[in-house]
C-alpha cells in the first residue's frame, strides 16, 4: 500500500511568507497522479492541484504544485489570511487503496 | 451550480445499518467515476469505494470490504453507500467525491456516529 508522508506536521508562518510542504512516497506515483487539497474547519476538502503541478479552477496562482516519482511539493510563495488551514496530499492513479498523506496544517505564526 | 450534497447520517448501535446517499446536480452526473471518503480525527482522510460510470468497476478498502456496498442510480443522479455490521471505528464524516484529478469535487460531508 502507498504511504504518502507530509512534512512539517505543522508550519507556523506569518502573512507574506513563502510555505513550502512536502509529500513523500513509499513508491513512484504513476504518471504523477498527485493531488493537493486545502481544507478549513467545518468544511470539506477543496482540490487545488492534480496531476503533480496542475492548478484546479479558481485557484490563486501564488499556489504551485511541483515534483515526481515520489517526492512532491506544495508552494505557496505568499501566504495569504485565506492560506492558513489544513493541506493533504492524495495518490490516486494506477494503484489501489487512494491513499492521503497526514496532513500539514500552516498556522499564523 | 455544481454540487454533491450527501445525507442519510446519523447515530446508529454497533452492528447496524445506514445507507447514505449523495445527490449530484449541476454536471453530466453518469460522466463521472464516483467515491466515498470518511473523516476521521484519528485516522485522517481514508478512501473507502469508487465505483464506475456504469457501475462495471467497484472497489473497496480493505477496512470495509464485505460490510459497505456502494451503488449509483444515473438516472436518479444519485450516489449510494449501504453499510452494514457498523463498528465504532467507522464512526466519522463522510464524503462523497466525484472522480479525482481534475474533475475533483466534494460534498459537504454527512456525520455518521457508532455508539451505543
Amino acid at each position: 500500500e502507498f504511504v504518502l508522508t507530509q512534512s512539517p506536521g505543522t508550519l507556523s508562518l506569518s502573512p507574506g511568507e513563502r510555505a513550502t510542504l512536502s509529500c513523500r512516497a513509499s513508491q513512484s506515483v504513476t504518471s504523477s497522479y498527485l493531488a493537493w487539497y486545502q481544507q478549513k474547519p467545518g468544511q470539506a476538502p477543496r482540490l487545488l492541484i492534480y496531476g503533480a503541478s496542475s492548478r484546479a479552477t479558481g485557484v490563486p496562482d501564488r499556489l504551485s504544485g511541483s515534483g515526481s516519482g515520489t517526492d512532491f511539493t506544495l508552494t505557496i510563495s505568499r501566504l495569504e489570511p485565506e492560506d492558513f488551514a489544513m493541506y493533504y496530499c492524495q495518490q490516486y492513479g494506477g494503484s489501489l487503496p487512494i491513499t492521503f498523506g497526514q496532513g500539514t496544517k500552516v498556522e499564523i505564526k | 451550480e455544481v454540487q454533491l450534497v450527501e445525507s442519510g447520517g446519523g447515530l446508529v448501535k454497533p452492528g447496524g445499518s445506514l445507507r447514505l446517499s449523495c445527490a449530484a446536480s449541476g454536471f453530466t452526473f453518469s460522466d463521472y467515476s464516483m467515491n466515498w471518503v470518511r473523516q476521521t480525527p484519528g485516522k485522517g482522510l481514508e478512501w473507502l469505494s469508487s465505483i464506475s460510470t456504469s457501475s462495471s468497476y467497484i472497489y473497496y478498502a480493505d477496512s470495509v470490504k464485505g460490510r459497505f456496498t456502494i451503488s449509483r442510480d444515473n438516472a436518479r443522479n444519485s450516489l449510494y453507500l449501504q453499510m452494514n455490521s457498523l463498528r465504532a471505528e467507522d464512526t466519522a464524516i463522510y464524503y462523497c467525491a466525484r472522480a479525482f484529478g481534475e474533475s475533483g469535487l466534494w460534498g459537504q460531508g454527512t456525520l455518521v456516529t457508532v455508539s451505543s
